[in-house]
């Protein structure tokens, strides 16, 4: 069965730094993965999606992120941060109709 | 494209009343997904429409749930003689499936249910 890991719970950067946020998938086949957002007490925002092609994508807000097959990996990426990024990251793999989340990762930014 | 909308945004019922919630999906929109996010964790699948056909629903969909999508556009998920265990955001998500065979979800602001 499909399954997602985000490893890090919770993550402090500072404003301007980069960021990498990582991600770990388990799937029989070629995944469907996406990266969402979520603000406090609001609905989930699509950051970016793999479906196949290309294995850096990019996404909205200066996000890109890279599928690595041989690591099972999906990590999200953003070379300066900025304090509006500050939220919780959801990464997750797309299979026949359902989506299985990972735990997410809270992005807290120091100014 | 007017985006998901979800009411109500918030509820607060007393344990044992029957609570339902609406989703709007995107207009063009054939899916329609239900999911369950509790405090801390991502959200977890609970049923999906294709069109007015409900095809799929999870384990952690109890007796007590129920959804609905009569005419294949909005849905409503009632859910009957409360449990605090209930408490939870109930988010809506909707996505145009293709002969691709894949597709993106697009969810709503969802609707946080606390149970008293």
């Amino acid at each position: 069965a499909q399954s997602v890991t985000q490893p890090d719970i919770h993550i402090t950067v500072s404003e301007g730094a980069s960021l990498e946020l990582r991600c770990n998938y388990s799937y029989g086949a070629t995944p469907y993965l996406f990266w969402y957002v979520q603000s406090p007490g609001q609905g989930l925002q699509l950051l970016l999606k793999y479906f196949s092609g290309d294995t850096l994508v990019q996404g909205i807000k200066g996000f890109e992120a890279e599928f690595k097959r041989s690591q099972s990996s999906f990590n999200l990426r953003k070379p300066s941060v900025h304090w509006s990024d500050a939220a919780e990251y959801f990464c997750a793999v797309g299979a026949r109709y359902d989506m299985r989340f990972g735990a997410g990762t809270r992005l807290t930014v120091k100014p | 494209d007017t985006g998901v909308s979800q009411d109500p945004r918030h509820k607060i019922t007393k344990r044992g009343q029957n609570v339902t919630f609406r989703c709007d999906p995107i207009s063009e929109h054939n899916r329609l997904y239900w999911y369950r996010q509790t405090l801390g964790q991502g959200p977890e699948f609970l049923t999906y429409f294709q069109n007015e056909a409900q095809l799929e629903k999870s384990r952690l969909l109890s007796d007590r749930f129920s959804a609905e999508r009569p005419k294949g556009s909005f849905s409503t998920l009632e859910i009957q003689r409360t449990e605090q265990g209930d408490s939870a955001m109930y988010l809506c998500a909707s996505s145009l499936y293709g002969t691709s065979g894949t597709d993106t979800q697009y969810f709503g602001p969802g609707t946080r249910l606390t149970v008293l």
